[in-house]
């Protein structure tokens, strides 16, 4: 069965750090995988996916992400934090092959970023 | 912005009663998802249509119904309603059945059951 793990509830990191928020997946073929960000308050806003090709992608508000599959991880990175990416993060996946297209999601970690 | 509008933003209501909760998708978007976001942050799958047709269902109660009508607007319908009934419903819309993983989310009814 496909499966996503964010294994810290929250992460703390003072502005101006590097973050990184964790993200571990399951599926039994090729992943598709994506992060979402949820600011207080608001919907959830597409930020990257890895689909196939370099294992580094990069995506909005200067954040990326890096491809593992042999550690089955897609973490979530910025070498510089601001207050502002205060917020939920949701990894999700979907199997290349599920013709249903359904994503699982993990269940969020909370990121505050202390000045 | 993300084009997906929701109504009400807020709603408060008794436990058994019914309400509905109304979203209209990105023009162009034909899928149309519904999801139960808890205080515990969680994000729960509800139910995913598409061209008004039902493409997935997940965690949906049977008090919960949802159609997408000709215009392609959706409708959730919550029923029997009860305490912890009371979460954050999200609508999402994607452009094809959900292919690219790209969903634009609404900005959420909050229902609170008392």
């Amino acid at each position: 069965a496909q499966s996503v793990a964010q294994p810290e509830d929250q992460v703390n990191v003072a502005e101006g750090n590097p973050l990184t928020v964790k993200c571990t997946y399951s599926v039994s073929g090729n992943p598709y995988l994506f992060w979402y960000v949820q600011y207080p308050n608001r919907g959830l806003q597409f930020l990257l996916k890895y689909i196939t090709g370099d294992n580094l992608v990069k995506g909005s508000y200067g954040f990326e992400a890096e491809f593992n599959k042999s550690q089955t991880s897609f973490h979530l990175k910025k070498p510089s934090a601001l207050v502002s990416d205060s917020a939920l993060y949701f990894c999700a996946v979907r199997e290349e092959s599920d013709s249903n297209y359904q994503l699982i999601w993990g269940a969020g970690t909370k990121l505050i970023i202390k000045p | 912005d993300s084009g997906v509008t929701q109504t009400p933003k807020h709603l408060i209501t008794a436990t058994g009663q019914r309400v509905t909760l109304r979203c209209s998708p990105r023009s162009g978007d034909l899928s149309v998802y519904w999801y139960q976001q808890s205080l515990d942050q969680g994000l729960q799958f509800l139910i995913q249509y598409y061209n008004g047709e039902e493409r997935a269902k997940g965690n949906i109660l049977e008090r919960f119904s949802a159609q997408q009508f000709p215009d392609l607007h959706s409708e959730l319908n919550l029923s029997s309603l009860e305490l912890g009934d009371s979460a954050l419903y999200f609508c999402a819309s994607s452009v094809s059945g959900g292919v690219t993983g790209e969903l634009f989310f609404g900005e959420g009814s909050r229902l609170t059951v008392l």
